[in-house]
């Protein structure tokens, strides 16, 4: 199982862009690399799932080198509702157990 | 779809008892899981299934028994319950078929006395 790494927490300013990145050396062939938000006293969401280069949708964006050893989750012009734990996995698409880290706490400020 | 569904959402127990958690999902997902969430920590899996009949430990399962006799439901037992138990239980479901997305539900508090 691929272990993930990610800053403890970061802060920033209500509309600037946030970039957070997960370290994943030893990910697998097979493994995608997927992003979740978790607000408090609810369950981790689905923000955005990328394998290589750069996937975009309409709330993120996903960047993956080709060594795929990291990958850099950007939010642009961030808001006070974006105050959340973000957490990077690492894992394949069949059926494996799904290990979280321990996430970026991100602390949006007006 | 009431997507995936956890009762009960709160819960009081003495150390020593027993109780179950409840899981079902109605997305028809072959793989199931529980985690814990402890204060200002992320979330560990607990057990794990990629379908009925088949069942697996996670990073923390000590303490904790599962089955997995239908596609929809996925029970977690606490079969003598202790204050290091004390967490936020998460159940979610995924689809194997489409982008691997975790889907979770809303979480049961636990505390043991």
């Amino acid at each position: 199982l691929a272990k993930t790494t990610q800053p403890i927490s970061m802060d920033s300013y209500e509309g600037q862009e946030v970039n957070i990145t997960c370290s994943h050396n030893n990910i697998a062939t097979n493994d995608y690399i997927t992003w979740y938000q978790q607000f408090p006293s609810q369950g981790p969401r689905f923000i955005i799932q990328g394998y290589k280069t750069k996937v975009t949708n309409e709330v993120a964006s996903l960047f993956i080198p080709a060594d795929r050893k990291s990958s850099t989750l950007s939010l642009p012009r961030v808001s006070l509702s974006d105050t959340a734990v973000y957490y990077c996995l690492v894992g394949d698409q069949a059926g494996t157990a799904l290990i979280f880290g321990k996430g970026t706490t991100l602390s949006v400020s007006s | 779809n009431a997507g995936v569904t956890q009762t009960p959402k709160f819960q009081v127990l003495k150390t020593g008892q027993s109780m179950t958690l409840q899981c079902a999902q109605d997305m028809n997902h072959e793989y199931m899981s529980w985690y814990r969430q402890d204060p200002g920590m992320g979330l560990r899996l607990i057990h794990y299934s990629v379908g009925a009949g088949i069942t697996d430990q996670g990073e923390v399962p000590n303490g904790y028994n599962v089955s997995r006799s239908t596609t929809e439901d996925f029970p977690l037992r606490l079969l003598s319950a202790a204050p290091s138990q004390t967490s936020v239980y998460f159940c979610a479901s995924r689809d194997d078929r489409g982008r691997g997305e975790l889907f979770f539900g809303e979480g049961s508090r636990l505390t043991v006395l």
